[in-house]
């Protein structure tokens, strides 16, 4: 079974450019999070989809940030137009409906603004 | 909200017994799990505590006291393969884990 799968490993954009970050979920997986962990800080949560409704989009910084989730399949975050501060590894993860609530995380997208 | 605290570092030789404690405060506490993540890989599930006591899972075990909102990790026969960052998270009604800061433990030969 294929595991969580993010596009792109690592993006370098100038401040002011637009990034788009994928995540493709284990199939089947209801639940699909983003997270994002900037250097030496907490792994901070950003917004919980359920299928490919928002449930919780309260660790979203700002409006520069849209996440969507298609068809309830895959998921994009959207920064628009990039700052410094977005700089970090951002996380997506699935769970299924129930269960202990592990998460199954993928390696990160690198984020670098310049 | 919630908040947890864990040591940004712990140190320790091959062979030995490390633990890596979490104290952390939340309204709606429903378990406390650990994650492991070796540089540049995705954070992988290790334990989850739901209820007071020990969960053990081969070299690892895990510790959760609701009274005192503490918990550890204990790690044993310590390997060059556990040098990682671990990371706890409290889980309250929501689903959604909270995470801390993480925990980079080097082990050394």
């Amino acid at each position: 079974e294929a595991g969580v799968t993010q596009f792109p490993s690592h993006s370098v954009i100038e401040k002011g450019q637009t990034v788009t970050l994928r995540c493709d979920p284990i199939s089947g997986h209801d639940n699909l999070y983003w997270y994002r962990r900037v250097m030496g800080k907490e792994i901070k949560f950003l917004l919980h989809f359920v299928k490919e409704s928002k449930q919780d989009e309260s660790g979203m910084p700002n409006n520069r940030f849209l996440a969507e989730r298609t068809g309830g399949t895959y998921s994009t975050l959207k920064v628009q137009p990039a700052e410094l501060e977005d700089s970090g590894v951002y996380f997506c993860a699935s769970s299924p409906r129930s269960g202990t609530g592990e998460l199954f995380f993928g390696e990160g997208s690198r984020l670098t603004v310049l | 909200g919630q908040s947890l605290e864990q040591p940004s570092e712990v140190t320790a030789v091959e062979g030995a017994i490390v633990q890596i404690n979490c104290t952390y405060q939340t309204s709606g506490f429903y378990g406390l799990s650990w994650y492991q993540q070796h540089d540049g890989g995705a954070p992988t599930f290790l334990s989850y505590n739901g209820l007071d006591g020990l969960e053990e899972t081969g070299r690892f075990s895990s510790f959760l006291s609701r009274s005192d909102s503490y918990g550890y990790l204990l790690l044993q026969e310590l390997q060059m393969k556990d040098s990682a960052s671990y990371f706890c998270a409290v889980r309250d009604g929501s689903y959604i884990p909270t995470f801390g800061r993480g925990t980079s433990l080097i082990v050394h030969p």
